[in-house]
């Protein structure tokens, strides 16, 4: 079964310290993966897919097909990066998203 | 990108009433999806509302408690019929474009349910 999975509901930290949001995903296949944000009082957003290996806002995300995890990182925690944060899966030939149930960031000052 | 709006943003109703909401977007788009999230709980895909024909339901949904409309390409309806306290949700619409990137889906800002 297509499953994504973000074990943390809340990660807590100040600012300045390195940040890692897990994301575990379950495919028989391969999938595409995405990170959307959202903001507090902001619609839900992309933030940064797989197959662009792009950093965006200071973070990554790399695909590791043989963990099956798809995990974001910052090295540098600030406190704008507050925020819900939601991994996804698309598998291929669909249009659909499959989501976790996401990660609440606090970055304290 | 697309730029979505949602009407309305929020509503309280009554149980065994029936609330209709409206996603618009900016652009002519060929997928337009509705999901919902429940209190505390990840985004689920209700279904897949493509403009010329019927909506595609995702497992656990039906049209008669779900029913929407896509009468053109920028526009969609979903009806939430014979609410129940377990309708109580955030209903959000979002649409896909397709860039160099490739596929992207954007949301709208999502209808807060309260069903008493």
């Amino acid at each position: 079964a297509q499953r994504v999975t973000q074990p943390e509901k809340l990660l807590s930290v100040f600012k300045g310290a390195p940040v890692e949001l897990k994301c575990n995903y379950s495919y028989s296949g391969s999938p595409e993966l995405f990170w959307y944000v959202q903001y507090s009082r902001q619609r839900l957003q992309l933030l940064l897919r797989h197959i662009s290996r792009e950093s965006i806002k200071g973070f990554t995300a790399d695909l590791n097909k043989g963990e099956t995890s798809f995990h974001l990182k910052k090295p540098f925690a600030q406190e704008e990066d507050s925020a819900m944060y939601y991994c996804a899966l698309r598998g291929y030939n669909t249009d659909k998203l499959i989501f976790g149930t996401g990660t609440r960031l606090q970055v304290f000052p | 990108s697309a730029v979505i709006s949602q009407k309305p943003s929020r509503d309280i109703c009554q149980r065994g009433t029936s609330l209709t909401i409206q996603c618009q977007v900016d652009s002519q788009v060929t997928m337009m999806f509705w999901y919902r999230q429940q209190p505390g709980q990840s985004l689920t895909l209700i279904a897949t509302a493509n403009q010329g024909s019927e909506a595609t339901y995702e497992s656990g949904f039906v049209i008669d408690k779900f029913p929407i409309s896509r009468p053109n390409l920028t526009f969609s309806t979903l009806t939430v019929s014979n609410m129940s306290p377990e309708d109580s949700s955030i209903y959000l619409c979002s649409v896909e474009t397709r860039s160099d990137s490739g596929e992207t889906q954007y949301f709208g800002p999502g209808t807060r349910l309260l069903v008493l």
